[in-house]
């Protein structure tokens, strides 16, 4: 069974600039969770998509922003890049529709870099 | 809203047992996990404790106390490829949210 695939593995960006990060979940699996993750704050949750819909997001600003598809797939937005996004991105997956978790399976993330 | 503390790190030598302990703030959450992260990989999966007590799972325990709104990660054995950072997790209905991370630095 194939893991979380996520693309790109690496990026660089200027500042003022857009991206788009790309995670495919395991088969099967319905729910997506995207975390930043960075050396002084850790792992902090962005949002969690279900079945298409945004279910939950964190503390972050409007400049970040995320989708899924009809197939789980999962894409997160940047607008208007910072120098303090610059972080690695983990996208999660995890079969139950909620409370009935036990694991969430993670991808290598994108490390993104904005200059 | 909930937080998770932990210590930021922890030595031990190889054969040793080490201890990382988890302390919580929490309305509420459905269990307590632990991941494991080696520098620049993903986090994997280590142990998930739903109710108070003790789950084994080779090497690795995880131990929950709800009225003490603490856990802990019990790793024996040591071996040099358990230098990773180690994280407490909160399930609440949809997301996990993280402690900082424990440092583990296993030496020779």
């Amino acid at each position: 069974k194939a893991g979380v695939t996520q693309t790109p593995r690496y990026l660089i960006k200027t500042r003022g600039q857009q991206v788009t990060l790309s995670c495919s979940p395991i088969s099967g699996h319905r729910s997506v969770s995207w975390y930043q993750q960075t050396p002084g704050q850790g792992l902090q949750f962005l949002f969690e998509y279900f079945s298409e819909t945004q279910r939950n997001k964190g503390n972050f600003p409007g400049r970040f922003s995320g989708r899924q598809f009809s197939n789980s797939r999962s894409e997160m937005n940047v607008s208007t890049l910072e120098l303090g996004d610059s972080a690695l991105y983990l996208c999660a997956s995890s079969s139950q529709g909620g409370g009935g978790n036990t694991e969430a399976f993670f991808g290598q993330g994108t490390r993104l870099t904005v200059v | 809203g909930q937080s998770l503390e932990q210590p930021s790190e922890v030595t031990a030598v190889e054969g040793a047992i080490v201890q990382i302990n988890c302390t919580y703030q929490t309305s509420g959450f459905y269990g307590l996990s632990w991941y494991q992260q080696h520098d620049g990989g993903a986090p994997t999966f280590l142990s998930y404790n739903a109710l108070d007590g003790l789950e084994e799972t080779g090497r690795f325990s995880s131990f929950l106390s709800r009225s003490d709104s603490y856990g802990y990660l019990l790793l024996q054995e040591l071996q040099m490829k358990d230098s990773a950072s180690y994280f407490c997790a909160v399930w609440g209905y949809s997301t996990l949210t993280f402690g900082k991370g424990t440092m583990l630095l296993v030496s020779p």
